[in-house]
């Protein structure tokens, strides 16, 4: 079966200092990978997706970056973080082709003090 | 650009009640349609989904109906129970994009 691991679970970093979130796939083989951010009682956004090692798509403009060095996983970065880079982060992954559910790890909690 | 919005933010019903939460979807060229929910503090979880040939599908106390000549999609549930209190999204997927809307908060008092 599939599982999806996303790392850690709260984060608590101050303003200026850099970010990595890892998320991994387990028993599939190249997935679509996604990450999204979700403010406190607001949606999910989506930050950025892969269909593929080293193909990432960047859909808000914003001081992270996401990298996909092996086929099934997914980190999101930032140099230097912002007080409004605060969220629940939620890594998600579908079968490579589309028109398939995406399914999600537990997510981040990140709080930038 | 491709957004998928939402009604209504907050939905109060009884319980035993039948729910419905609607969507409205701006991209013509979507084609797959997942509804999920969302529990304080963890990820979505699948409820049901359509594709784009369809305009209605069941699932357990779950009903989906797509109406893409509006653009619009709504979720029914039957005999709401206290347990399916959540937040409530959809999700339109196109060309491997999956993107959320707002999200409808479904409360459910006894």
């Amino acid at each position: 079966s599939q599982t999806i691991h996303q790392w850690p679970a709260t984060l608590v970093q101050p303003v200026g200092s850099p970010l990595s979130l890892e998320c991994t796939v387990e028993g599939t083989s190249n997935p679509n990978l996604y990450w999204y951010r979700q403010a406190a009682g607001r949606g999910l956004q989506l930050l950025f997706y892969s269909v593929g090692i080293g193909q990432i798509s960047s859909e808000v403009p914003q001081n992270l970056s996401a990298s996909r060095p092996q086929d099934r996983q997914f980190i999101l970065s930032s140099k230097k973080l912002l007080l409004s880079d605060s969220g629940f982060y939620l890594c998600a992954w579908s079968r490579w082709g589309g028109n398939t559910e995406a399914f999600f790890g537990q997510g981040t909690r990140l709080t930038v003090v | 650009g491709e957004s998928v919005g939402l009604h209504l933010p907050t939905l109060s019903v009884q319980e035993g009640d039948n729910s419905i939460i609607n969507c409205a979807y701006s991209n013509s060229a979507s084609d797959y349609f997942i509804w999920y929910k969302q529990e304080s503090g963890k990820g979505p979880q699948f409820i049901i989904d359509i594709r784009s040939n369809m305009d209605k599908r069941q699932g357990q106390r779950v009903t989906v109906l797509l109406n893409k000549t509006v653009k619009h999609l709504s979720l029914q549930i039957a005999a709401t129970q206290p347990g399916d209190s959540a937040v409530y999204f959809c999700a339109d997927e196109g060309f491997q994009k999956l993107v959320f809307g707002t999200g409808t908060r479904l409360l459910v008092s006894p």
